[in-house]
């Protein structure tokens, strides 16, 4: 059963607009979220997180917002770059103080094509 | 970099023989994770450590078995390799919100 769940499998933007990829989970218990970036032949990276004792986050162009009542996040990019196409995928752990395994779940992840 | 290799890099094999899957960290870090990423599913996570010689099982760990006799190494086996362990492997080191993978295995099984 997917506890954390990307509804759409890809997303298309043209170049300096904003990219807004969306996740959301089922798991009251997660307390800490994270979005990692993947290229092709490549490991997944970390590109930002936000804990559940925030609704905003931001890195540079990277916003995540959080939603705690909807179980609801999402990712903005602004503005978006060709450089930004890659797979997004959302993640999520309940174990945000890094006391026993750090297990994280996955979302299937969305497919961002930014073209120019 | 996180100081994360995997080996091989790529793999085809077929279905019945055992294989083994290297994971090398640099980094000294206690936790050790083993996921495989397929089309639909994103990232599973098959079997973690959280020390040398301490190991359990992830969401997908049937057919797979792992090892850590030192520290920098996670080797993850499967036993009889089937074909519906055709993936790619990544290797991940850290805590839930600070997580390094490595640059992955792609394994066919034929």
């Amino acid at each position: 059963d997917q506890q954390v769940k990307q509804n759409s499998p890809s997303l298309s933007v043209q170049e300096g607009r904003i990219s807004i990829l969306n996740c959301d989970y089922t798991n009251s218990m997660f307390d800490y979220f994270l979005w990692y970036k993947k290229y092709p032949a490549e490991g997944p990276t970390f590109l930002i997180s936000i804990s559940s004792i925030k609704d905003k986050n931001e890195d540079g162009r990277f916003t995540v917002f959080l939603n705690k009542s909807a179980k609801h996040l999402s990712l903005h990019i602004v503005p978006s770059q060709p450089g930004d196409s890659a797979v997004y995928f959302c993640a999520a752990s309940a174990d945000s103080r890094g006391s026993t395994l750090g297990r994280l779940y996955f979302g299937r992840g969305t497919q961002l094509t930014v073209w120019p | 970099d996180a100081g994360i290799t995997q080996s091989p890099r790529h793999k085809v094999t077929e279905t019945g023989t055992p294989v083994t899957l290297r994971c090398h960290q640099t980094e000294n870090h206690r936790y050790m994770y083993w996921y495989r990423q397929d089309p639909g599913h994103g990232l599973r996570l098959i079997h973690y450590s959280y020390g040398v010689k301490d190991t359990d099982k992830g969401e997908v760990s049937d057919g797979y078995s792992v090892s850590r006799s030192k520290t920098e190494d996670f080797l993850l086996t499967l036993e009889s390799a089937t074909s519906s362990q055709t993936s790619v492997y990544f290797c991940a080191i850290g805590l839930a919100y600070e997580q390094y993978f490595g640059p992955g295995t792609r394994l066919t099984v034929t």
